[in-house]
């Protein structure tokens, strides 16, 4: 069973469009979180969630949103797609957000 | 402003020796420090978490220490074993800040 699952894998797109990337972790974890790993594999935080309650939301452009249904869901939105948004894109979920963190495999979103 | 460092950015090594890698933290303002790898095309495995008032963790060969007060952490891994191969991450938790990685290969 995974963990935290992430879709779709891979994402190829044009530049302008709209596009969503759906997270699901079946951990009971209160706690998920979203993060973007650049073409230098340097991995920075998005946003956290805590309890369906946004409590990290870091230098993002608000293009992109997240949402969260429910506590096993956090979805990310992203309006308008630009070159630059071309990353690998991980969900992540924590029972709080003082313990251990469990990834998912991740998203590649490529603009062309 | 948190900023992680890590040290070596890369680390080649026989196998069957012992290691150490290094995480550097600015701001010992931190709720806890985590160690991961990531193995090629995949996501992040917890590999062990030192909560602020902690000194040290242990899981097997592996040993992760902390002291907040110099702003460091090293991860230890006795008797390498081809399969350590992966980026070895750590992340400061306030805000959640990851360093570069070191890239670990042990050579058969």
């Amino acid at each position: 069973d995974t963990a935290v699952s992430q879709t779709p894998k891979y994402l190829v797109t044009q530049m302008g469009n709209d596009k969503s990337i759906k997270c699901e972790q079946n951990l009971g974890h209160d706690t998920m979180y979203w993060y973007k790993q650049d073409s230098k594999k340097f991995l920075k935080i998005m946003f956290s969630y805590n309890n369906k309650e946004l409590i990290i939301n870091e230098t993002v452009p608000n293009r992109f949103s997240p949402k969260s249904p429910d506590k096993a869901h956090l979805n990310l939105h992203i309006n308008s797609l630009e070159l630059g948004d071309s990353a690998v894109y991980f969900c992540a979920s924590s029972r709080t957000n003082n313990q251990p963190q469990h990834f998912g495999d991740g998203t590649r979103l490529s603009i062309l | 402003k948190q900023e992680v460092t890590q040290i070596p950015a890369a680390l080649s090594v026989p196998e069957g020796e012992n290691l150490v890698l290094n995480c550097s933290f600015t701001d010992s303002a931190i709720y806890n420090l985590q160690w991961f790898r990531q193995d090629p095309g995949k996501g992040l495995t917890s590999l062990l978490l030192i909560q602020s008032s902690q000194r040290e963790q242990t899981s097997g060969r592996l040993n992760a220490s902390l002291d907040k007060s110099s702003g460091r952490s090293t991860l230890y891994i006795a008797a390498s074993q081809p399969g350590d191969s992966a980026t070895y991450l750590c992340a400061v938790n306030r805000g959640m800040r990851f360093g570069a990685g070191t890239r670990l290969t042990v050579k058969p």
